[in-house]
């Protein structure tokens, strides 16, 4: 099946600096990869959907400002969250997808702790 | 607006009991369906997906069919083990948007 990877898989960082995620889809090409944010107990929250080559697409209340995506490469897309707060702890999960209409495979998650 | 909603949980079993998790869907379209399974401390693996009508996924035991005529993809296992104890996400594809929208997640706990 697809692999996605994703790293780190756990940081810990203080409040105010800036945190990158990465997201690779090891075995296909991804045109779109996706950004969620899982609270515990919780579904999943969509925060951008990004595509090779162009600006990510934000869900409402995003602060795209705040959660940078970059989608390099067909490949590749990072997630920074910068001068990050508190607040911005969470379980952070993308996932990638050939093309529109085949199933989005998933990374393991990285889990973010702001002191 | 398009939309999943799953029974809630948590779901306690007793190992070989038989599981059904209900799920129920809203949608415009035609979805395709799909069942995510997400292990403690871990991403979401796809378990299982269906995308028309009848059409019955199955996976490592596990098996939900598409039934457009009540809307639902319920997941069910005939012997559930203490290894599938995890988070059960029920998801649709939205068509138009082409986005996952996610039911809220059951947790299945089972029991030797």
């Amino acid at each position: 099946g697809a692999v996605v990877s994703q790293h780190p898989s756990r940081v810990i960082c203080k409040s105010g600096t800036s945190v990158k995620i990465e997201c690779r889809s090891l075995d296909f090409q991804a045109t779109t990869m996706f950004w969620y944010r899982q609270f515990p107990k919780q579904s999943l929250m969509l925060m951008a959907t990004s595509n090779e080559g162009s600006k990510a697409t934000y869900e409402q209340g995003v602060e795209k400002d705040k959660f940078l995506i970059n989608h390099a490469s067909l490949t590749l897309s990072t997630l920074t969250v910068t001068s990050a707060h508190p607040e911005d702890s969470s379980f952070y999960i993308c996932s990638a997808r050939f093309s529109s209409g085949n199933p989005e495979f998933f990374g393991p998650g990285t889990r973010l702790t702001v002191l | 607006g398009d939309s999943v909603t799953q029974m809630e949980g948590p779901v306690t079993l007793s190992e070989e009991a038989f599981l059904t998790i209900n799920c129920t869907y809203t949608a415009t379209g035609y979805p395709s369906l799909f069942w995510y399974v997400q292990y403690p401390g871990e991403g979401l693996q796809l378990l299982l997906k269906a995308t028309k009508a009848d059409d019955k996924g199955s996976n490592k035991g596990f098996e939900a069919t598409y039934r457009k005529e009540t809307t639902s993809f319920h997941l069910e296992k005939g012997s559930v083990q203490v290894s599938d104890s995890a988070v059960y996400f029920c998801a649709m594809d939205s068509g138009n948007t082409g986005k996952l929208i996610f039911g809220q997640g059951t947790t299945l706990q089972v029991k030797p």
